[in-house]
């Protein structure tokens, strides 16, 4: 089994619907990660938290929220999607206590907003 | 915010033959990984440096750390058809709070004809 898993893996909404992303995983880790890809941009970071009662806007934060309901649950929200929040969204983990911040990313979710 | 430059932006090889990428900033990172990602796939980590000038191989794939600690390189040798994909490289600019979180290059998109 896949050690970051993420649902759904394909989403086609609509413009102001609100959609959440799911990211799971069973490293252990306390680090875990949103990232959004866009072609050309590479990997943008949305939130991150550190542990459960730690959460933090990265990059590109507007227009999204997070919950972390548990060390190893992390979800993305989009309160009203609009359609140039169609991209590809990665969830990563990564361990406190292993040097460099080395992350391990989950397979994606593809992202529709017409 | 800080920036990774990535070259080449994509590259086209015949079967066989040996691959060379690299990152390079202004700033200095205590931290560089590779990664591979497929199509459709999250990025999967490759290698990982940790000190300046440290060199290490997984496979056909060399990474090195470059002694500045500015840059670093991936070469893979004698090339195959299952090495395409879009390779990115990510560096830690330091430890602790945000800016320990990773900085990522805008990938080199590898393709080989067989």
């Amino acid at each position: 089994d896949a050690d970051v898993t993420q649902t759904p893996r394909n989403r086609i909404t609509k413009t102001g619907k609100r959609i959440m992303l799911e990211c799971s995983q069973t490293k252990g880790h306390d680090r875990m990660y949103w990232y959004r890809q866009d072609p050309g941009l590479g990997l943008r970071l949305i939130y991150y938290s550190f542990d459960v009662k730690d959460i933090n806007k990265g990059e590109i934060s507007d227009g999204y929220s997070v919950s972390r309901q548990a060390q190893a649950k992390f979800s993305l929200s989009l309160e009203s999607a609009i359609p140039n929040q169609t991209a590809l969204y990665f969830c990563a983990t990564s361990d406190f206590l292993a040097p460099g911040d080395t992350q391990y990313f989950g397979p994606g979710t593809r992202l529709t907003v017409l | 915010g800080q920036q990774l430059n990535q070259s080449p932006q994509s590259m086209f090889i015949q079967e066989g033959e040996d691959v060379s990428m690299n990152c390079t900033s202004s700033s200095i990172f205590n931290t560089w990984l590779w990664y591979k990602q497929d199509p459709g796939e999250g990025p999967v980590l490759l290698i990982a440096l940790y000190k300046a000038g440290e060199l290490t191989s997984n496979g056909r794939l060399t990474a090195q750390f470059g002694i500045t600690r500015k840059d670093s390189f991936l070469n893979i040798s004698a090339s195959i058809p299952s090495d395409v994909g879009i390779y990115f490289c990510a560096g830690q600019l330091a430890y602790g709070g945000s800016q320990g979180n990773l900085i990522f290059g805008k990938g080199t998109k590898l393709s080989v004809k067989p």
